[in-house]
């Protein structure tokens, strides 16, 4: 098993550019989120993803959009960057685990790591 | 504000001791509290867990206390050895469980 992919590992954006940043798992996990890590902030959840057409706001959504079409992928796109955007950006899925709980034991991605200039 | 509140920012400890990682949260909703290992250039991995029904989790190593009362958990680690050293985050969740919130991380050295 590959695990969570993301691509690509860096980026350099311009102020105004749109992109996309790709993840992808292949352990069937249903929960799959994405957030952002900033110096002294910890992760920030952006969006997250109960399966496959749900979506929901986190709590840094802004400037963010995300789809789930199937059970794998989990694309999120910034619109318009801008120079705050700047930041590592996490994906992560995961099963209930033994709580129950969608977020218990999430297995994150490798990070991609975004300048926006 | 943070809800979730890792105020030292960095620890130094001597391999072979105890490494203590101290976590405040201010939501009394939160119920299920986690720790995460992160070593640079890779993504977090789930370390231990703990439900609020429980004041503490042991797994090999690693042990996590909670005192719901104080809001306030704490991770430690015996003995420390040098591949600990990473950042800890810990995260909290409420019983819908759908959102995590991460404290800003406690950078950990383990000296040789």
């Amino acid at each position: 098993n590959a695990g969570v992919t993301q691509t690509p590992k860096f980026q350099v954006l311009k102020t105004g550019q749109s992109m996309t940043l790709q993840c992808a798992q292949d352990m069937n996990h249903e929960y799959m989120s994405w957030y952002r890590q900033d110096p002294g902030m910890g992760l920030r959840l952006i969006h997250y993803s109960v399966g496959a057409g749900i979506t929901d706001q986190g709590e840094v959504p802004n400037g963010y959009n995300v789809s789930r079409s199937t059970t794998e992928d989990f694309p999120l796109r910034l619109l318009s960057a801008a120079p705050s955007q700047t930041s590592v950006y996490f994906c992560a899925s995961s099963y209930s685990g033994a709580s129950g709980l969608s977020t218990d034991t999430q297995y994150f991605g490798p990070g991609t790591r975004l300048t926006v200039l | 504000d943070q809800q979730v509140k890792q105020n030292s920012p960095s620890l130094s400890v001597q391999e072979g001791r105890i490494s203590i990682l101290n976590c405040d949260y201010t939501n009394s909703m939160f119920d299920y509290f986690l720790w995460y290992k992160k070593y640079p250039a890779e993504g977090p991995t789930f370390l231990i867990s703990i439900s609020s029904i429980k004041d503490k989790n042991e797994d090999g190593r690693f042990t996590v206390f909670l005192n719901k009362s104080a809001k306030h958990l704490s991770l430690h680690i015996v003995p420390s050895q040098p591949g600990d050293s990473a950042v800890y985050f810990c995260a909290a969740s409420d019983n819908a469980g759908n959102m995590l919130t991460f404290g800003g991380g406690t950078r950990l050295m383990v000296k040789p």
